[in-house]
């Protein structure tokens, strides 16, 4: 079955670029939608956008001016940049798979930590 | 874009005891709704989608129902393996929000 494993920097410096990496197994990157989310220290989840198979992208508008996601299909892996970090975008970022016709992540990683500090 | 309202903020029950989630969204979502289970450390695991269908090995005490603007999630009879927060995840017009999340504790 399809897993997914998140990868990149604990510690980014503010206003750097946050860069972080899904690798995904199982199953072929091009079939399949994506998308990451986050989770800060305590809180709520916040979805910050979606990859779909074509390549094409989907993003938070809260969060759409600072975002890019792109997919790798040569590594089956794709990706998120997140620039001009601040200390309110330290969390658990992670990456899942969306279901094609209902948006719904059924397949999750297990989540990797990213904390915004000098 | 659309707010997701869950209430309660924090459940205490009993084992045993039958569990009532609600979600509310701030405009109409069809049925475009999704519960997950998160336990402390780990991500978060799919419960139902499409408001009421049961994903795959999830326990039968979990139901879903609802359409529109408001949802609930019940667990039928808790179980101590069922302490988790729990959240609702709309989609619509390629925007997603989740709502602020459940906390289920046993008394």
């Amino acid at each position: 079955q399809v897993q997914l494993q998140e990868s990149g920097p604990g510690l980014v410096k503010p206003s750097e670029t946050l860069s972080l990496t899904c690798s995904v197994s199982g199953g072929s990157i091009s079939s399949f939608y994506w998308s990451w989310i986050r989770q800060p220290p305590g809180r709520g989840l916040e979805w910050i956008g979606f990859l779909y198979s074509s390549g094409s992208t989907h993003f938070n508008a809260s969060l759409k001016s600072r975002v890019t996601i792109s997919m790798d299909t040569s590594k089956n892996q794709f990706s998120l940049k997140l620039t001009s970090v601040t200390a309110a975008d330290t969390a658990v970022y992670y990456c899942a798979r969306v279901n094609r016709d209902y948006s719904y992540m059924d397949v999750w990683g297990k989540g990797t930590t990213v904390t915004v500090s000098s | 874009d659309i707010q997701m309202t869950q209430s309660p903020s924090t459940l205490s029950a009993s084992v045993g005891d039958r569990v009532t989630i609600t979600c509310r969204a701030s405009q109409t979502i069809s049925s475009w709704l999704a519960w997950y289970q998160q336990k402390p450390g780990t991500a978060p695991k799919l419960l139902i989608y499409k408001a009421s269908t049961l994903e795959s090995e999830v326990p039968s005490r979990f139901s879903g129902s609802g359409s529109g603007t408001e949802f609930t999630l019940t667990i039928s009879s808790l179980q101590p393996d069922d302490i988790a927060t729990y959240f609702c995840q709309q989609y619509n017009s390629y925007s997603v929000t989740f709502g602020q999340g459940t906390k289920v504790e046993i008394k």
